[in-house]
């Protein structure tokens, strides 16, 4: 059963903590991306990694660290320093680069602050 | 600045009419365009892509590409109440391992 999964579902986060988000891919995509989408907004993107042990900064990574040890796994790590974490995280990813290559995304974690 | 706006909605259509959705791009470097559907509290899925200026047909969906003008439209034939969702375009620049997303046009499809 190939996909991308996101965990958990749910995420409550205490004043002053990290939490991290699970994401893994099976598909054997290179690329991997992390958005946070706010109500009534679009997607905007945090972190993007192309390849295992390299990543690069979206326009909002600020508060937010990653690592890609592994091809199939990219997790997020919401740190104190982002004062507003409360979104929806979407993970996605893609084949390989390329003009006609689409994104898939998994069914996201909702980060709520206690 | 890249951006891409939308326009947020709703657009209401009572069922079997054409809905007509809309998207605007500031950069004229821009290489592919995609239309995603979303459900409320659910991920988006691919609905249409295009690259090149022109109409693309899917099935029900029509994606409409104009770069002279900076536009990109989906039109969705005969609108089913299932069709009811958060409609976002994407574009991909020419660094083309990046999206950018409007912020989504909410359509309801009235039975």
């Amino acid at each position: 059963d190939g996909g991308i999964t996101q965990s958990p579902k749910y995420l409550f986060r205490k004043e002053g903590q990290n939490v991290t988000l699970s994401c893994e891919q099976n598909l054997n995509h290179d690329a991997m991306y992390w958005y946070r989408q706010d109500p009534g907004q679009g997607l905007r993107l945090i972190y993007y990694s192309q390849i295992v042990n390299d990543f690069q900064k979206g326009d909002i990574a600020e508060g937010y660290s990653v690592s890609r040890e592994k091809k199939e796994s990219f997790p997020l790590t919401v740190t104190s320093a982002q004062k507003n974490p409360t979104a929806f995280y979407l993970c996605a990813s893609r084949p390989k680069p390329g003009l006609q290559e689409t994104q898939y995304f998994g069914p996201g974690t909702r980060l709520l602050v206690l | 600045q890249k951006e891409v706006e939308q326009n947020s909605g709703p657009l209401s259509v009572p069922e079997g009419a054409i809905a007509s959705l809309n998207c605007t791009y500031s950069d004229r470097v821009s290489q592919s365009f995609f239309w995603y559907r979303q459900y409320s509290g659910k991920s988006p899925e691919l609905i249409m892509s295009i690259y090149s200026n022109g109409d693309k047909e899917d099935g029900r969906f029509t994606a409409q590409l104009n770069k002279a003008s900076q536009y990109v439209s989906l039109l969705i034939r005969d609108s089913q109440p299932s069709d009811s969702a958060t409609y976002l375009c994407a574009v991909n620049w020419g660094d083309f391992n990046k999206f950018y997303f409007g912020s989504g046009t909410k359509l309801n499809v009235k039975p």
